[in-house]
């Protein structure tokens, strides 16, 4: 069984398109997250949702909004894309706040064309 | 703001070789640090992690130092395989955040 599953693996869209990357863990963890890694290898924080709650939300544009539906779920929806959100991102997922692993997704190639 | 970076961004070995990989960090309130291997199309995967109340942690052929005067981390790895070649990042977390992660070294073993 897969920890922390994503989908889709890849995605390809026009820019000015509206679309959602879907993250699940079965770990019963209490946190997740969402991280974007850009083409430098780049591994940044976006947003964290600790029993469903947001938590962390960094400097990121408000087309993005995360939503975490129940503890185990927390999916991200991007509004009106543009080429500079490609990228791959990751969810990921730990038991706790800090001081603790996370355990992370496959991770989504987002381009935008 | 704060954050964790690597010293260098590549680093190729020989097979059976060890390998020492560095890792600089500046907030001083970190008190949990990680090492993560990324294989190219996967996400990062957990290899060993350490508390500011140790100095050193070992693993399978993994060892992690922590110098909290110098604000270093490093990742040392025995007998370096093949299979090692990936991208390894260090992370730092302070209570309640989620970790930061530092730019990432590209180790490549030839063999």
């Amino acid at each position: 069984d897969t920890a922390v599953s994503q989908t889709p693996k890849y995605l390809v869209t026009q820019m000015g398109n509206d679309k959602s990357i879907k993250c699940e863990q079965n770990l019963g963890h209490d946190t997740m997250y969402w991280y974007k890694q850009d083409s430098k290898k780049f591994l940044k924080i976006m947003f964290s949702y600790n029993n469903k709650e947001l938590i962390i939300n960094e400097t990121v544009p408000n087309r993005f909004s995360p939503k975490s539906p129940d503890k185990a779920h927390l999916n991200l929806h991007i509004n009106s894309l543009e080429l500079g959100d490609s990228a791959v991102y990751f969810c990921a997922s730990s038991q706790t706040r800090g001081r603790t692993e996370a355990f992370f997704g496959q991770g989504t190639r987002l381009t935008v064309v | 703001g704060e954050s964790v970076g690597l010293h260098l961004p590549t680093l190729s070995v020989q097979e059976g070789d060890n390998s020492i990989i560095n890792c600089a960090y500046s907030n001083s309130a970190s008190d949990y640090f990680i090492w993560y291997k990324q294989e190219s199309g996967k996400g990062p995967q957990f290899i060993i992690d350490i508390r500011s109340n140790m100095d050193k942690r070992q693993g399978q052929r993994v060892t992690v130092l922590l110098n909290k005067t110098v604000k270093h981390l490093s990742l040392q790895i025995a007998a370096t395989q093949p299979g090692d070649s990936a991208v390894y990042f260090c992370a730092e977390n302070q209570a309640g955040t989620a970790l930061i992660f530092g730019k990432g070294t590209t180790l490549s073993v030839s063999s």
